[in-house]
């Protein structure tokens, strides 16, 4: 089982709707959790953390389960500019203690006219 | 301010050969990461270095190996190239360990004919 999982999608939405991506983990020890945005051959960029007590910026809203071991994150109100991928990010020990950042294969989303 | 930086930012190898990458944190990082990203997929863990130690090691072969220097600077590289070894890798910085946000580069993108 990978460590953090995705839908690779793509995710087709129209401008203005509501879009929302998921992702599991395997490690119930993870500690920290992220998004990040990832534009074509481009750096992946950090796009918000995630809380336990789920967090929103502006139009995109992030949830964390422990429960579970899911994270999603809802973007509402679809702009063109949102087409890109979405990586999910997750913080915990690694197979010898060291703490690192997995992440996932993403998500990528296209948004049209 | 500037960002991490890069160099170079495009790489053209043969089969065997040898290869060096750089790296320049953000000023005041002390920590830097390395990620191998084939395309299609997220970032894979590769090192991570935090004042001039290796704190982290990911599952990459023994010809990968990195060292940073007192200026906080990284080089990673790359001994008997192999054709899987085509991928964009992608340094990141951040203050102290990896739960801090990490801050990517634009990354070198490698390709071994």
């Amino acid at each position: 089982r990978k460590e953090v999982e995705q839908d690779p999608g793509p995710f087709n939405v129209p401008e203005g709707a509501t879009v929302a991506f998921n992702c599991t983990y395997s490690n119930s020890a993870s500690q920290s959790f992220f998004w990040y945005r990832q534009d074509c051959r481009k750096e992946p960029k950090l796009l918000m953390s995630v809380y336990s007590s789920g967090n929103e910026d502006g139009r995109f809203t992030a949830q964390l389960n422990r429960a579970s071991q899911y994270i999603s994150l809802l973007i509402r109100d679809s702009k063109l500019s949102d087409s890109a991928t979405y990586l999910c990010v997750v913080f915990g020990p690694g197979d010898t203690g060291f703490q690192k950042l997995v992440f996932g294969t993403g998500t990528r989303l296209l948004v049209s006219p | 301010d500037a960002g991490v930086t890069q160099s170079p930012t495009h790489l053209i190898k043969t089969r065997g050969q040898h290869v060096t990458l750089r790296c320049s944190p953000i000023s005041g990082h002390k920590s830097v990461s390395w990620y191998q990203q084939v395309l299609g997929q997220g970032p894979q863990f590769i090192f991570q270095y935090y004042e001039k130690e290796e704190r982290g090691r990911g599952n990459f072969p023994d010809r990968f190996s990195a060292r940073q220097f007192p200026n906080y600077s990284s080089e990673l590289n790359v001994n008997a190239l192999l054709l899987g070894d085509s991928a964009l890798y992608l340094c990141a910085s951040s203050y102290q360990g990896t739960n801090s946000p990490l801050h990517f580069g634009n990354g070198t993108r490698l390709t071994v004919t």
